[in-house]
């Protein structure tokens, strides 16, 4: 069956850390470019965190460089979302998607989405 | 930045209608665009790549065109299941979304 499952999120204090993870299965995982992406409480959504297939890039926006870091295991046919500082607008529901590209060193879109996983920043 | 702004915001039609949805983009993209339908409790599901080609397994009442700045996604005849907010997405400069355009039942 091919999809994402994610893991880690809760409850986390402001500027603690937290890291979540993405368990992937049905597909070719060391194929793809993985993403993460994430929606606060009834908002759209914001691009996190993209990974090539063989980690050889990775690319971050401006306003998340520095405190968020993606990384792969590709024995393990995971990907990971290291977080740090979080802060309450950090609060969202963190979907990772696969690229729909395989072997790209930079992203195309999302063909492939997990169903989320829930992280609150708060005291 | 690349910035992506959709509107209308909100789109109030009866199932049979014709939907037509716009985003603008701050600079151009090319074609690199693609769009998204998200459900209430849902992932977002990709329907439209490369501006105009439909994703696999999504109806051909969708389609997409444009290119450069300004591009659209039309549903040819609402379907009840279509009703969902979508969301315009760029691969030019990063990866930007635009705020979404909800399709609710008029």
């Amino acid at each position: 069956q091919v999809q994402l499952v994610e893991s880690g999120g809760g409850v986390v204090q402001p500027g603690r850390s937290l890291s979540l993870s993405c368990a992937a299965s049905g597909f070719v995982f060391s194929n793809s470019g993985m993403h993460w992406v994430r929606q606060a409480p009834g908002k759209g959504l914001e691009w996190v965190a993209f990974i090539s297939f063989d980690q050889g890039n990775r690319y971050y926006p401006d306003s998340l460089k520095g405190r968020f870091t993606i990384s792969r295991d590709n024995s393990k046919n995971t990907v990971y979302l290291q977080m740090s500082s979080l802060r309450p607008e950090d609060t969202a529901v963190y979907y990772c998607a696969k690229d729909s590209r395989d072997y790209a060193d930079y992203g195309w879109y999302f063909d492939l989405w997990g169903r989320g996983t829930l992280v609150t920043v708060s005291s | 930045e690349i910035v992506l702004t959709q509107s209308p915001a909100t789109l109030s039609l009866s199932p049979g209608e014709r939907a037509t949805l716009s985003c603008r983009a701050s600079q151009s993209v090319g074609r690199s665009l693609a769009w998204y339908q998200q459900k209430p409790g849902q992932a977002p599901r990709l329907l439209i790549y490369d501006a105009s080609n439909r994703a696999t397994g999504i109806p051909a009442r969708f389609s997409g065109s444009g290119s450069g700045t300004d591009f659209t996604l039309t549903i040819s005849s609402l379907e009840p299941a279509d009703f969902a907010v979508y969301y315009c997405q760029q691969r030019y400069n990063l990866f930007t979304f635009g705020p979404g355009t909800k399709v609710d039942i008029k």
